[in-house]
Formats: C-alpha cells, sequence, structure tokens
C-alpha cells in the first residue's frame, strides 16, 4: 500500500528541547518536502530536496533542519531556535519532473 | 503582492448546489495547477491537476485554468455534505520549482 507516512501524529515540546518529525514514503519519489501550515496562512515552505544528500531552503528554513540519507525518507529537526514551532507541519513527495505532489497525513506540534 | 491570492471564505451551500471555488496569481511562468481538499486536521489530498489552460473533469469535479487572466476555478456540481472540508489551490512553473499555495477556502455544505 503506497504513500506518505508521518510520525508521530502528535508532539508536544517543552521550550529549550529540539524534536525530530519523521517522514517516509514508498512512492519511489525523488523529491520530498516540508512544509508548515498555520490558520489563515496556508502552507509555507520549509526545506525541501530534490535527491538524496542534497536539500534547500524553503521561505522560512530558520530553526529548522533536515537531512535526506535515504530516498525514502526525509526527517525535520525543530531546533530551539524556533522560537513560535506551534504548528501542523505537513510532508509531501512528487516524482521527479511530474507537477503533482502528494501530502502525508501531518504532524502537530504543540509547545508547552 | 502574493503569488496567490484565495477567498478563505467560509463558503456555505445546501446540499445539491454547485460550488465555484477561485484563486488568482500574479506569475505568468505558472504551468501546472492543483487542487486539494484538506479536512480538519488531515493532510491535503490531491482532487484535480492540470497543466496549462483549459478544463479537466473527473466526476463531480471540474478544474478550469485560464492563463489568459491568470485565474483558476474549481466547480463541483451536485454538492454533498462530504464535501465540507478546505479547499487549497496550488500551482507551480515546472521541474525542481516550488509549489505556491493559496490559504484555503472553507466549504460547508448544509444537508
Amino acid at each position: 500500500d503506497g504513500g506518505i507516512t508521518q510520525s508521530p501524529k502528535y508532539l508536544f515540546r517543552k521550550e529549550g528541547q529540539n524534536v525530530t518529525l519523521s517522514c517516509e514514503q514508498n512512492l519511489n519519489h525523488d523529491a520530498m518536502y516540508w512544509y508548515r501550515q498555520d490558520p489563515g496562512q496556508g502552507l509555507r515552505l520549509i526545506y525541501y530536496s530534490q535527491i538524496v544528500n542534497d536539500f534547500q531552503k524553503g521561505d522560512i528554513a530558520e530553526g529548522y533542519s533536515v537531512s535526506r540519507e535515504k530516498k525514502e525518507s526525509f526527517p525535520l529537526t525543530v531546533t530551539s531556535a524556533q522560537k513560535n514551532p506551534t504548528a501542523f507541519y505537513l510532508c509531501a513527495s512528487r516524482l521527479a519532473g511530474v507537477g503533482e505532489q502528494f501530502f502525508g497525513p501531518g504532524t502537530r506540534l504543540t509547545v508547552l | 503582492q502574493k503569488e496567490v491570492e484565495q477567498d478563505p471564505g467560509p463558503l456555505s451551500v445546501p446540499e445539491g448546489a454547485i460550488v465555484s471555488l477561485n484563486c488568482t496569481y500574479s506569475n505568468s511562468a505558472f504551468q501546472y495547477f492543483m487542487w486539494y481538499r484538506q479536512y480538519s486536521r488531515k493532510g491535503p489530498e490531491l482532487l484535480m491537476y492540470t497543466y496549462s489552460s483549459g478544463n479537466k473533469e473527473d466526476g463531480r469535479f471540474t478544474a478550469q485554468v485560464d492563463k489568459s487572466s491568470k485565474y483558476i476555478s474549481l466547480f463541483i456540481r451536485d454538492s454533498q455534505p462530504s464535501d465540507s472540508a478546505t479547499y487549497l489551490c496550488a500551482m507551480s512553473a515546472g521541474t525542481g520549482n516550488q509549489f505556491y499555495f493559496g490559504t484555503g477556502t472553507s466549504l460547508t455544505v448544509i444537508p
């Protein structure tokens, strides 16, 4: 059953902690993306990766880091430098050279 | 000016109505246009994908792209309560390019 999985579904972070959000896909897609969704602001791009071992910053990369060691995995770390991390985080993927993008179910991060 | 503009609504219609959702954009390089449906606390689900101008129909859904006006639309015929969700438009200039999203339109279909 092909798709994109994100874990955990809900995540709680204390001030000053780093947390890592998981994103895995078995669609054999080349490109993977991380977005942040806040009410009334739509989706904002954090990082994206077109190929393994390469990634680019999006519009709001400050306070976040990523790695792309495997084609199927693109974890996102929310560091303590991110001052307002409470949001809904969405991972997406697409085939290289093809237009549409597919999304995972999302992770809701809350700072306590 | 935002790359993509979308009226946030909310939009409320009776069951069976025809719904029209719209987005405008400013970048004439956009060639790929998508509509997503997002239920509360879920990831967006791809509904329609269109390349360049023209119409595309899939069941009760029709997507239209007018590149000359920089305007895209999604029509939902015979709307159902299960269509109640937020609808996001998205677009891209092509391979390797970023996607740009509207802020979403909240739709409620009343039984």
